[in-house]
């Protein structure tokens, strides 16, 4: 079955510093990778996705995330945070080979990283 | 542009109560659409998926129903609640395209049986 980890359960920054949340994953065949934001008491905002092509991704608000297939990982990345950026991120995966009943799409999340960005 | 709707925001009810929250999206036909729990603010656990109109699947056992009776709407039931229902449910929908995979997410509902 697939997966993804997020080994930090927070992440701290300062403020113009670069930052990187981790995610590694473990599926068979080619992996679909997702990375989205939550902030308090609202719904996820989805930031980007890789599916194929380059391995760098660009997403919304900046942030980007770099493919790597020989490391099976997925990190999200900004040049320089804001503490605007201060929330819960999640990464996630799909199967292509699962396929829901009907075609539908199954995500599988990970357990979320804090990201705090201080001043 | 499409929009996805949960209501209500929040909910406060007592052990043994009925339930019944609502999702809509607008803008697009004949999504899938799903319903998930976020218990402690972390983890997202898939409860029910529906690929068309009256088509409902289970990912987990629970006290817990779903069903669709319109396209575009998505309704979370529970015929009797249990205090390990509470939790923030979250909707999503995600578009019938070649090639799109991401879920889009509604705001959410706050629910704390008591």
């Amino acid at each position: 079955a697939q997966s993804v980890a997020q080994p930090e359960d927070q992440v701290n920054v300062a403020e113009g510093n670069p930052l990187t949340v981790k995610c590694t994953y473990s599926v068979s065949g080619n992996p679909y990778l997702f990375w989205y934001v939550q902030y308090p008491n609202r719904g996820l905002q989805f930031l980007l996705k890789y599916i194929t092509g380059d391995n760098l991704v660009k997403g919304s608000y900046g942030f980007e995330a770099e493919f790597n297939k020989s490391q099976t990982s997925f990190h999200l990345k900004k040049p320089s945070a804001l503490v605007s950026d201060s929330a819960l991120y999640f990464c996630a995966v799909r199967d292509p080979r699962y396929i829901l009943t009907g075609g539908g799409n199954k995500l599988t999340f990970g357990t979320g990283t804090q990201l705090k960005v201080e001043l | 542009s499409q929009t996805i709707h949960q209501w209500p925001a929040t909910l406060v009810q007592p052990v043994g109560s009925p339930l019944s929250l609502e999702c809509t999206v607008e803008g697009t036909s004949n999504p899938n659409l799903y319903w998930y729990r976020q218990a402690a603010g972390r983890g997202l656990q898939l409860l029910f998926y529906s690929v068309g109109i009256g088509q409902i699947s289970s990912e987990v056992p629970q006290n817990l129903s779903a069903s669709r009776p319109q396209d575009r709407q998505f309704i979370l039931s529970s015929k009797k609640l249990l205090l390990s229902d509470s939790g923030f449910y979250l909707c999503a929908w995600s578009p019938r395209l070649a090639g799109t995979y991401e879920q889009y997410f509604g705001p959410g509902t706050r629910l704390t049986v008591t």
